[in-house]
């Protein structure tokens, strides 16, 4: 099956500093990606939704200039937390539908985020 | 608004064993309903779908079946394996004719299963 990948798979910085989350579809051309949030023990949480070449849809509650996301090519999307706080830590996940937007969505196995 | 309840975990089951996981939803209408499954370090994996009432989904042994009168989408497997072991997501979405809402999960029910 299809398949998406997440870099890294975890990451610890300090409190102040930019963190880039890297998510690519492998096998197929996303023209959606979407990125979750998940917190111990709680379900994920959509923060924003990106189109290839446009730019993204935010969730209520999520802040578009500390989130930044950029879904440059069909393959890719990438997540910059910036300035990056210890409540920043968290569990993230990306997930991509296809060109042919068929009812799946592909997972990224997530990233650990820890902020110090 | 719309949500997903299901059975906190975790459920720890011997080899075998039958497994329900309870899964409710709350919502104005009749989504489309699915089970998504993770195991250890990889990404979550659609395991099975239903999209109207009375359906039922299944696959490797799962089974799910769409419950309007009582809105649940519980999960089930009659015989489940060391292989099983994972954490299992139940999520619903909305379909708006030829678009498609986004999923919204319940916050995940782990499963070991000791052999």
């Amino acid at each position: 099956g299809a398949v998406v990948s997440q870099h890294p798979s975890r990451v610890i910085c300090k409190s102040g500093t930019s963190v880039k989350i890297e998510c690519r579809s492998l096998d197929f051309q996303a023209t959606t990606m979407f990125w979750y949030r998940q917190f111990p023990k709680q379900s994920l949480m959509l923060m924003a939704t990106s189109n290839e070449g446009s730019k993204a849809t935010y969730e209520q509650g999520v802040e578009k200039d500390k989130f930044l996301i950029n879904h440059a090519s069909l393959t890719l999307s990438t997540l910059t937390v910036t300035s990056a706080h210890p409540e920043d830590s968290s569990f993230y996940i990306c997930s991509a539908r296809d060109w042919g937007g068929r009812e799946t969505q592909y997972f990224g196995p997530g990233t650990r985020l820890l902020v110090l | 608004g719309d949500s997903v309840t299901q059975m906190e975990g975790p459920v720890t089951l011997s080899e075998e064993a039958f497994l329900t996981i309870n899964c409710t939803y709350t919502a104005t209408g009749y989504p489309s309903l699915f089970w998504y499954v993770q195991y250890p370090g990889e990404g979550l994996q659609l395991l099975l779908k239903a999209t109207k009432a009375d359906d039922k989904g299944s696959n490797k042994g799962f089974e799910a079946t769409y419950r309007k009168e009582t809105t649940s989408f519980h999960l089930e497997k009659g015989s489940v394996q060391v292989s099983d072991s994972a954490v299992y997501f139940c999520a619903l979405r909305w379909n708006y004719g030829g678009s498609q809402g986004n999923l919204i999960f319940g916050k995940g029910t782990k499963l070991s299963v000791k052999p």
